[in-house]
């Protein structure tokens, strides 16, 4: 079954330092990839996709998130972070295979330290 | 710009009591969604539609039933609600697999 694990459940960071969440998932087929940013009172707001192609992929706020299929992964990325980051992300996984089903993970709480 | 609206933000229900929680969208997408999300748990989904009328299980549909009568809206149903359905519930809706989901803002329900 598949399966989508992010290892940490909190991380604080300096405001300006940079930050890396993890996503590690378990899929039989070749998976589309998420991040999603959840802040406190907010709806979920996708930050970035991957659906094929480069593996490197930008999004919004900045961020960038990185597929390596040898290590079934799709971390998450920022180089300096803002107070405003801070919030919950979340990474899911489709796959074609599955229809439009994403299975998500647990979440990851970001917290910035000024 | 899609927009998906839950009918109510936050709710409290008696354990036992049979609860309606709405969500209508407004962009002609075909699936909708219901997750839960509960902390260190994520999201997960509870019953998923493709089309009118067309239901499929997702991975926790216990104690649970939807209603997809018209296209733009997707109801979920608490039979009988008990205390481990407190929870926060998201609907959600997509165009297709290549698109993002849309969120609505959440309905935190509170079962006594």
């Amino acid at each position: 079954a598949q399966s989508v694990t992010q290892p940490d459940i909190h991380i604080t960071v300096s405001e300006g330092a940079s930050l890396e969440l993890r996503c590690n998932y378990s899929y039989g087929a070749t998976p589309y990839l998420f991040w999603y940013v959840q802040s406190p009172g907010q709806g979920l707001q996708l930050l970035l996709k991957y659906f094929s192609g480069d593996t490197l992929v930008q999004g919004i706020k900045g961020f960038e998130a990185e597929f390596k299929r040898s290590q079934s992964s799709f971390n998450l990325r920022k180089p300096s972070v803002h107070w405003s980051d801070a919030a919950e992300y979340f990474c899911a996984v489709g796959a074609k295979e599955y229809g439009n089903k994403l299975v998500f993970g647990a979440g990851t709480i970001l917290r910035v330290k000024s | 710009d899609v927009k998906v609206t839950q009918s109510s933000r936050y709710l409290v229900k008696r354990t036992g009591e049979k609860v309606f929680l709405e969500c209508v969208q407004d962009m002609d997408h075909e699936n909708m969604f219901w997750y839960r999300q509960d902390p260190g748990l994520g999201l997960r989904l509870i019953y998923f539609s493709y089309d009118v009328k067309m239901k499929e299980k997702g991975d926790i549909p216990e104690g649970y039933s939807v209603s997809r009568e018209k296209k733009e809206r997707f109801s979920l149903i608490l039979e009988s609600a008990s205390t481990n359905q407190t929870s926060m519930y998201l609907c959600a809706t997509v165009r297709d697999r290549s698109s993002p989901l849309h969120f609505g803002n959440g309905t935190r329900l509170t079962v006594t």
